[in-house]
């Protein structure tokens, strides 16, 4: 079962950086994410797609501070140079042949 | 600029039925799978339907199957969603959403949601 794992939580402070994890299912470790931000009171946001070989393209007007990576069956979005209006939930998402729509349980990210 | 916008929201009763609407601009809408996806109050994202750009494949979550229909009429640039026989467990906020490409795969445009109520 293709499956999307997420932290909970995650807190940084002004200014630094923060790495967020999204884990794929073990069989499906070669499989493309997509990360959305998510913002309070509103509408989610397109971030960026990450490739299981750590290239990434960004969504238009997304800041060089937001970047992607990979290993095995880990994405990783990291921020750096954290601002206040980055406190948001965080999504990943993937999809294969036949599935659609699978998004992970969200990151809600605190910046102290 | 790719814009969506949802209408359609509101209070319905169980047992009732509401059409959601979102409108497209600014792409080709026929070129792009689009999808549903819900918000259930103070939870996360919840796939509900992704339909390809001919409409001519659907995929529906387990809870919403037999009861939602997604739909589009590409002349007018529209995505819908029929939903029958709603449960209180059905209240969330709805968003629309376009995929990357024809078949569906990520999304990577949002609209800002239209809430739906079920109670009575």
């Amino acid at each position: 079962q293709l499956v999307l794992t997420q932290s909970p939580s995650a807190s940084a402070s002004l200014g630094a950086s923060v790495k967020l994890t999204c884990t794929l299912s073990s069989e499906h470790s070669s499989y493309a994410i997509a990360w959305h931000q998510q913002q309070p009171e509103k509408g989610p946001r397109y971030l960026m797609k990450v490739n299981s070989d750590a290239s990434h393209s960004k969504g238009d007007g997304i800041p060089d501070r937001f970047s992607g990576s990979s290993s095995g069956a880990e994405r990783y979005l990291t921020i750096s140079s954290l601002q206040s209006e980055d406190e948001a939930d965080y999504y990943c998402q993937t999809w294969g042949t036949g599935i659609r729509g699978v998004f992970g349980g969200g990151t809600k990210l605190t910046v102290l | 600029e790719v814009q969506l916008l949802e209408s359609g929201g509101g209070l319905v009763q169980p047992g009732g039925s509401l059409r959601l609407s979102c409108a497209a601009s600014g792409l080709t809408f026929s070129y792009y799978a689009m999808n549903w996806v819900r918000q259930a109050p103070g939870k996360g994202l919840e796939w509900v339907s992704t339909l390809s750009g001919s409409g001519g494949t659907t995929y529906y979550a387990d809870s919403v199957k037999g009861r939602f229909t997604i739909s589009r009429d590409n002349s007018k640039n529209t995505l819908y969603l029929q939903m029958n026989s709603l449960r209180a467990e059905d209240t969330a906020v709805y968003y629309c959403a376009k995929d990357s490409d024809a078949s569906g795969s990520y999304s990577d445009c949002w609209g800002q949601g239209t809430l739906v109520t079920v109670s009575s």
